[in-house]
């Protein structure tokens, strides 16, 4: 069975550029959730979806912040326009029932310049 | 609000030796569980090992055992028999068993295993 799936596991950009992140769960996974790290710093909790419903958005930073999930199979993170201070790994995480393990991908690390 | 502190950011241990991981969390409720994530480099994070709060018995997983101190609000993982392969960042998460089931991390401790 494959695992979470992320894409791209690199990204560099500039300032005031589009990024898109994606995320594929692990087949079968209605929860999809998603994480950033920032270097030196913990984990932090950025949003859950249900299938293709936002269970809970509030550790989005602001509105330059977009995540998607059509169809309730894979997620994209949109960041537009990026800020140097979204640099960091972002993470993305499934699990079959709400209270279930959350199984990781390996994350796509984004530097912003 | 919950919060989790690993107040070590690097530790080496020999190998074949034993090493622990400290990691302390601040909660008001009752009911939760605490992890501990491993993440080698440039590879995906794993769950090392899973206690629920309500539970005594200190969870083990083959070489991986917790101390699981909840008046204390502590939950240092043991690393037996160190091999070059735990080599990696090690992070401890808390998540409620109702509500909301976020994961809340530390900030990890990258564990470097010395041959």
């Amino acid at each position: 069975e494959a695992g979470v799936t992320q894409f791209p596991s690199h990204s560099v950009i500039e300032k005031g550029q589009t990024v898109t992140l994606r995320c594929d769960p692990i087949s079968g996974h209605d929860n999809l959730y998603w994480y950033r790290r920032v270097m030196g710093k913990e984990i932090k909790f950025l949003l859950h979806f249900v299938k293709e419903s936002k269970q809970d958005e509030s550790g989005m930073p602001n509105n330059r912040f977009l995540a998607e999930r059509t169809g309730g199979t894979y997620s994209t993170l949109k960041v537009q326009p990026a800020e140097l201070e979204d640099s960091g790994v972002y993470f993305c995480a499934s699990s079959q029932d709400r209270w279930e393990t959350q199984y990781f991908g390996p994350g796509t690390r984004l530097l912003v310049l | 609000a919950q919060t989790v502190t690993q107040s070590q950011p690097e530790m080496s241990v020999q190998e074949a030796e034993t090493v622990t991981l400290s990691c302390t969390y601040d909660t008001s409720e009752s009911d939760y569980y605490l992890f501990w994530y491993k993440q080698p480099p440039s590879r995906q994070m794993i769950l090392v090992i899973r206690q629920e709060a309500y539970k005594q018995q200190n969870a083990t997983e083959n070489r991986f055992s917790v101390n699981f101190q909840k008046a204390a609000k502590s939950f240092s993982l043991k690393i037996s028999d160190s091999q070059l392969g735990d080599a990696a960042m090690y992070f401890c998460a808390y998540r409620l068993n109702f509500g909301n089931e976020k994961l809340t991390f530390g900030t990890g401790t990258r564990l470097t295993i010395i041959p």
